[in-house]
């Protein structure tokens, strides 16, 4: 119903543990996804992206898994630090033609991360 | 900081007044957009800037809502006969066209309507 958005996936982890986090997107022709950070009052910030024509992607201290079968992504955060409490977003977007990209991105719901120290 | 900077950072106002909203893009960057977010949800697209022409609109705009972007830079997202409904976190992203999108969020302006 309505308010299925406002109870937000979570996930607590004690400070040191690796954190994956999941989303299932919807278009099976997007082409390109995003990890966003979003922390109290502040706008998403990203973190890493990931094209559909690779299934893996590592970053500094993050992975990125992208499954198309399932349409399926996560997101690995390896030694989680009370830093890295914050919402997660993931998102999707299409490449347009010629080397361009598509305009909007689309959002999944978001998971609440809690690292305790 | 990503570089873009939104003002005011906070509006709150009665219903039935117009608000307006301004968006500072990353200087280089020729696309920007506007995004709508309300609590517990991700960020809900609205529309969007290559350089001064408005490329596409969501459904979730309504009349009410209208953007500019008349010399290619900054924005400015204007909501006329505001509604209590519209209370919202508004969120302004910009990038480059070419390659991929990744796009860069300012800190966002928080409506209130009372």
């Amino acid at each position: 119903g309505e308010n299925v958005g406002l109870h937000l996936p979570t996930l607590s982890v004690q400070e040191g543990d690796n954190s994956i986090i999941n989303c299932a997107y919807s278009n099976s022709a997007s082409d390109y996804f995003i990890w966003y950070k979003q922390e109290s009052g502040k706008g998403p910030q990203f973190i890493i992206d990931i094209r559909s024509n690779m299934d893996k992607r590592q970053g500094q201290r993050v992975t990125v898994l992208l499954n198309k079968t399932v349409k399926h992504l996560s997101l690995q955060i390896a030694a989680t630090q009370p830093g890295d409490s914050a919402v997660y977003f993931c998102a999707e977007n299409k490449a347009g033609a010629g080397g361009t990209s598509y305009g909007k991105l689309t959002f999944g719901q978001g998971t609440i991360l809690t690292v305790h120290p | 900081d990503t570089g873009v900077s939104q003002n005011p950072r906070h509006k709150i106002t009665k219903r039935g007044q117009n608000v307006t909203f301004r968006c500072d893009p990353i200087s280089e960057h020729n696309r920007l957009y506007w995004y709508r977010q309300t609590l517990g949800q991700g960020p809900e697209f609205l529309t969007y800037f290559q350089n001064e022409a408005q490329l596409e609109k969501s459904r979730l705009l309504s009349d009410r809502f209208s953007a500019e972007r008349p010399k290619g830079s900054f924005s400015t997202l204007e909501i006329q006969r505001t509604e209590q409904g519209d209370s919202a976190m508004y969120l302004c992203a910009s990038s480059l066209v070419l390659g991929v999108n990744e796009q860069f969020f300012g800190p966002g302006t928080r409506l209130t309507v009372l």
